[in-house]
């Protein structure tokens, strides 16, 4: 089993739609989850992180549920610029429950809004 | 303007010739990593490094080398370069060293191609 898995889709919504992604961590003790955007041929850009309380910014939701060890995100109202590909990072903890420098991201969810 | 630097941004080479692929930062950043991104396979993390003078290995770091003797250069070395190591790579930096809210910021990216 991947240790963090995306659903690569890709997802094809209509502007205005509200599209959801999901993803898996293995790591019970991972302590630091965050969404990147990334564009075409471009770098990744952080898009939120995600806290235990849920957060959210403006038409984006992002949520964590530790206990089934998923996060996602929400994107509501989309527009023809949110299309790109949605990567999922977390941050692992060492065996001692700090928190070090190795992340990983998900493979990636793609999104096409179209008019 | 704060920035990652990559460089080369595009480069082919063949199998066995020497390449660094050098990474520099102006954000006083403690935190910097190399990322590999192959289709199908998402980002992957080649090596970290905490602070000066500490590298790690990450999930990928077979037929790499890193160094990290000034806090704002982080070069990527490849000693002998084998096909399956073309690919995109990106270099990364963090000032929180990913135990705060842990954006990193990465640079465009190097496309290396290796015959």
């Amino acid at each position: 089993r991947k240790e963090v898995e995306q659903d690569p889709g890709p997802f094809n919504v209509p502007e205005g739609a509200t599209v959801a992604f999901n993803c898996t961590y293995s790591n019970s003790a991972s302590q630091s989850f965050f969404w990147y955007r990334q564009d075409c041929r471009k770098e990744p850009k952080l898009l939120m992180s995600v806290y235990s309380s849920g957060n959210e910014d403006g038409r984006f939701t992002a949520q964590l549920n530790r206990a089934s060890q998923y996060i996602s995100l929400l994107i509501r109202d989309s527009k023809l610029s949110d299309s790109a590909t949605y990567l999922c990072v977390v941050n692992f903890a060492n065996a001692g429950g700090t928190s070090y420098g190795k992340l990983t991201f998900g493979q990636g969810t793609i999104l096409t809004v179209h008019p | 303007e704060a920035q990652v630097t990559q460089n080369p941004r595009y480069l082919i080479t063949v199998t066995g010739k020497k390449l660094t692929v050098t990474c520099s930062q102006n954000m006083n950043h403690e935190y910097m990593s190399w990322y590999r991104q192959d289709p199908g396979l998402g980002l992957r993390q080649i090596y970290y490094s905490m602070n000066v003078e500490v590298t790690d290995k990450g999930d990928v770091p077979e037929g790499y080398k890193v160094s990290r003797k000034e806090k704002r250069n982080f070069p990527l070395i490849l000693e002998s370069p084998s096909p399956n190591q073309t690919s995109l790579y990106f270099c990364a930096s963090s000032s929180t060293g990913l135990k705060g809210t842990g954006e990193l910021f990465f640079g465009e990216g190097s496309r290396l191609t290796v015959l």
